[in-house]
């Protein structure tokens, strides 16, 4: 399978438990990004990385929340304490440099923080 | 900022009926524009998008999209639906170029959900 490949699926956690997730892109693409989904939702930004590195965070990413991307491969994505509104889908996706490409999107991980 | 609107939360067709998704966007300067669907507890799949050229984009599925720059719309469409068709489907877009009010990632719509009655 060469798609964007999220690990786990699901999550369940205590509040107040730290969580990462994984993503694995599609290998030769060079962007790679993060989204949360609410139901009812659409997807809203996190961040997004260029190879390695952090290029631009949302508002949305509080102190909690860390992305990394080492070696410009695979991302993980960490919530520290985390919180009943941290529930959510968390999507992650990958595309080619060029602005006019589209990103593709990996399955999800849905959290539920109880 | 850029954003999207997606006027209608559900449209409900019938099969083999056309169908029509609309979405209406803000961006500074010229847009891609971007069609997803999804389906229930699975990721976005890419349709179709609009980057530049003809105004009547063609995609997977048989669905097409209609961009029109005087009324900054992007709907979706298709001319016989199929139960099948029925899902989550969302409208992004992009700035062509990047500037100072524009941002890298796509923003999405908050989606329509398609059901398509047999």
């Amino acid at each position: 399978d060469t798609g964007v490949s999220q690990d786990p699926r699901h999550k369940i956690t205590k509040r107040g438990q730290n969580v990462t997730f994984r993503c694995d892109p599609i290998s030769e693409h060079n962007r790679l990004y993060w989204y949360r989904q609410t139901l009812g939702q659409g997807p809203e930004f996190l961040t997004y990385f260029q190879n390695e590195a952090q290029l631009e965070k949302s508002r949305l990413l509080s102190d909690r929340f860390s992305a990394e991307r080492p070696k410009g491969s695979f991302s993980t994505l960490e919530i520290q304490r985390t919180e009943q509104g941290d529930s959510a889908m968390y999507l992650c996706a990958s595309s080619f440099e060029r602005m006019n490409t589209e990103a593709f999107f990996g399955q999800g991980t849905r959290l539920t923080v109880v | 900022a850029q954003s999207v609107a997606q006027p209608e939360d559900q449209v409900n067709v019938a099969e083999g009926n056309p169908l029509t998704v609309k979405c209406t966007y803000s961006v500074s300067g010229n847009p891609y524009l971007f069609w997803y669907v999804q389906y229930p507890n699975r990721g976005l799949q890419f349709l179709l998008k609009y980057i530049t050229g003809d105004n009547l984009v063609k995609g997977s599925y048989g669905f097409e999209a209609e961009f029109n720059k005087s009324q900054t719309s992007f709907h979706l469409k298709k001319p016989s639906a199929l139960v099948s068709d029925s899902a989550l489907y969302f409208c992004a877009v992009r700035a062509a170029l990047i500037s100072s009010g524009s941002a890298r990632q796509l923003t999405f719509g908050s989606g329509t959900q398609l059901t398509v009655l047999p």
